[in-house]
């Protein structure tokens, strides 16, 4: 079993839906928690980050851990054809070791 | 535009071969990050260097190495190439040394044939 699981999709939704992306992870030593955004042939790019319990809100964005379900949510609110990307969510153990999951592709439809 | 370089951006070699993949960081950045993302296995961490040393390692195989010089550019060495390490190399850095505010390269895309 991986230590971070995440539904690859590919997930498609009409432009102004609300999406939510989600992971799972089986290992407590989980610090830190990240969602990333990649777009085609470029790199992952640093959406949100948090390393506590609880909702991280910027724009149109929202991080949501619950870490006693070892789950993890990424909410993108108004959703616009400009999100339409891979996104990873990401988290970090005690010594800098780093867990990706791999990824869920959405498409958002004018 | 994220400030971090990586060159080259295409790389096609045969099974067998060594080659060198090269990371300039942001400025002012001290830690920098190597990623393997292949089809298969996704995103993967493999090695992390903070100011010339080493100071996280993930999945890095043994064929492969890397190094940070004191200009703060890192290097990662690939060697007795297979066709399965065929993927995306990403290199990342950030200020200090935790990965929260790191920023990614465009990667090298190696091709082993």
């Amino acid at each position: 079993q991986k230590e971070v699981e995440q539904d690859p999709g590919p997930l498609s939704v009409p432009e102004g839906a609300i999406v939510s992306l989600n992971c799972t992870y089986s290992n407590s030593a989980f610090q830190y928690f990240m969602w990333y955004r990649q777009y085609s042939r470029k790199g992952p790019e640093l959406l949100m980050y948090t390393y506590s319990s609880g909702n991280k809100e910027d724009g149109r964005f929202t991080a949501q851990v619950d870490k006693s379900s070892k789950y993890i949510s990424l909410f993108i609110r108004d959703s616009q054809p400009s999100d339409s990307a891979t996104y990873l969510c990401a988290m970090v153990k005690t010594g800098n070791q780093f867990y990706f999951g791999t990824g869920t592709s959405l498409t958002v439809i004018p | 535009d994220s400030g971090v370089t990586q060159t080259p951006k295409h790389l096609i070699t045969a099974t067998g071969q060594r080659v060198t993949l090269r990371c300039s960081p942001r400025s002012g950045d001290l830690s920098v990050y190597w990623y393997q993302q292949s089809l298969d296995q996704g995103l993967q961490f493999l090695i992390q260097y903070y100011n010339g040393e080493e100071r996280a390692k993930g999945n890095i195989l043994e064929r492969f190495s890397a190094q940070q010089f004191p200009d703060l550019h890192s290097e990662l060495n690939l060697s007795s190439l297979e066709l399965g390490d065929s993927a995306l190399y990403f290199c990342a850095s950030s200020a200090g040394q935790m990965n929260t505010e790191a920023f990614f390269g465009q990667g090298t895309r190696l091709t082993v044939v």
